[in-house]
């Protein structure tokens, strides 16, 4: 199993729609959470951090559940320059590199 | 703008040459990555750095080798490049552990061996 997993994508939606991203982790001591963008051959770059109790950053909403080890990315409103690879990226965040990034899931969004 | 800078951008080289890929920054971190990413496929790591004379290998093997001489730079060799080395090498650096820091990414090398 992965450390890291999120859903096969790739996503397509119109203009305008709600997309949500679901992403587990594996490793329960995991200490930070991030979710990055990717855009086709390009360096990723973050997109925002997760925390406990849940945040938000305009149209983007990022949910984490320790329990469940689960984080959620939710896009409202979506707009054609949101076309990327979206990146769950877990730390285990002591001393070492531990920076875990899934797979990935693609997303589209189509006029 | 994360102040990390891969050198070269695109490198297209023969079979059999030495090649070293730059990767410095200036933003005093302590550790450093290095990423390497097939077309459409997932990040792999390859190797890592916890500070000046620290070097580990990463998930993916590699035939390539780093050094860690100084904190802002942290390059990659490929002492006898082959075409399956051929892919992007991303280059990333972080802060400490206690400030919650993300990973900055370089704008990466992307490698093709003939």
């Amino acid at each position: 199993r992965k450390e890291v997993e999120q859903d096969p994508g790739p996503f397509n939606v119109p203009e305008g729609a709600t997309v949500a991203f679901n992403c587990t982790y594996s490793n329960s001591a995991s200490q930070s959470f991030f979710w990055y963008r990717q855009d086709c051959r390009k360096e990723p770059k973050l997109l925002m951090s997760v925390y406990s109790s849940g945040n938000e950053d305009g149209r983007f909403t990022a949910q984490l559940n320790r329990a469940s080890q689960y984080i959620s990315l939710l896009i409202r409103d979506s707009k054609l320059s949101d076309s990327a690879t979206y990146l769950c990226v877990v730390n285990l965040d002591n001393y070492g590199q531990n920076f875990v990034f899934g797979p990935g899931t693609r997303l589209s969004v189509l006029p | 703008e994360a102040d990390i800078y891969q050198t070269p951008r695109y490198l297209v080289i023969g079979t059999g040459k030495k090649i070293t890929l730059e990767c410095s920054q200036t933003m005093g971190h302590d550790k450093m990555y290095w990423y390497q990413q097939d077309p459409g496929m997932e990040l792999h790591l390859i190797h890592y750095s916890y500070g000046v004379n620290s070097t580990e290998k990463g998930d993916l093997s590699s035939e390539s080798t780093v050094s860690r001489i100084r904190t802002e730079h942290f390059p990659l060799t490929l002492e006898s490049a082959r075409p399956s080395h051929t892919s992007q090498y991303l280059c990333a650096s972080s802060g400490p552990s206690w400030t919650n820091t993300e990973a900055f990414f370089g704008q990466g090398t992307r490698l093709t061996v003939v």
